[in-house]
């Protein structure tokens, strides 16, 4: 069974803390992907990455930044959490680029962060 | 930047009716995907359209896309308690690795 798991479903931070979500998948996809999702405003993408080491930002990307070291592991990273960065977040992967099945994503669970 | 506009952003029916629901997009697509999300978890890929195709069916869905009018429908028949969530379509677009996603439509299935 196909799985993306995201190591905290609940985290509560401090303004100025630094945050680390992480995120492993097993289903050797090369494409990993970071959203935030806000009441009313849908899932906006943060960050992805096509392969090991490559990162690319997508629509909202200031304040963070990302790593990816190994192929199943994608990380996010707040270098100094704010309250405005208090959200859902959720990580996803996908196989298959620039065909027919282009974006369709396996998400993880999600991690709710509260920053306070 | 928002592709999918999902339609209506709310709608309660009674257990056993069908539930329809709208979204419109703006750009050229390789395919339209529709998504599932439960309360507080992640989502939930259920359906892929390609762009060439006008109509897909899964089970109780329906999946309808106009290119011509950048739209798409899903229609879930026959609708129980459990397919209370929140649906999203998303657009992945024509050479790119981004999918975007509407703000979703919240269903409520009144047993």
């Amino acid at each position: 069974d196909v799985k993306v798991t995201q190591s905290s479903r609940y985290l509560v931070k401090r303004t100025g803390e630094k945050v680390f979500l992480e995120c492993v998948q097993d289903m050797d996809h090369e494409n990993m992907f970071w959203y935030r999702q806000d009441p009313g405003l849908g899932l906006r993408l943060i960050y992805f990455s096509y392969d090991v080491k490559m990162k690319e930002k997508g629509d909202i990307p200031e304040g963070y930044s990302v790593s990816r070291e190994k192929k199943e592991r994608f990380s996010l990273i707040l270098e100094s959490a704010s309250t405005n960065q208090t959200s859902m977040y959720l990580c996803a992967s996908s196989l298959d680029v620039g065909g027919p099945n282009t974006g369709e994503l396996f998400f993880g669970e999600g991690s709710r962060l509260t920053v306070l | 930047s928002q592709q999918g506009e999902e339609d209506p952003q709310a709608l309660s029916i009674q257990e056993g009716e069908n539930a329809t629901m709208n979204c419109s997009y703006k750009t050229s697509i390789n395919n339209l995907q529709w998504y599932r999300q439960n309360s507080g978890r992640g989502l939930v890929h259920l359906i892929l359209i390609r762009s060439n195709e006008r109509e897909k069916h899964s089970g109780r869905l329906r999946v309808t896309l106009d290119t011509s009018k950048k739209s798409s429908s899903l229609l879930i028949t026959a609708s129980r308690a459990a397919d209370t969530a929140s649906y999203f379509c998303a657009t992945g677009n024509t050479g790119g690795f981004k999918t975007i996603f509407g703000a979703g439509t919240r269903l409520f299935v009144k047993a």
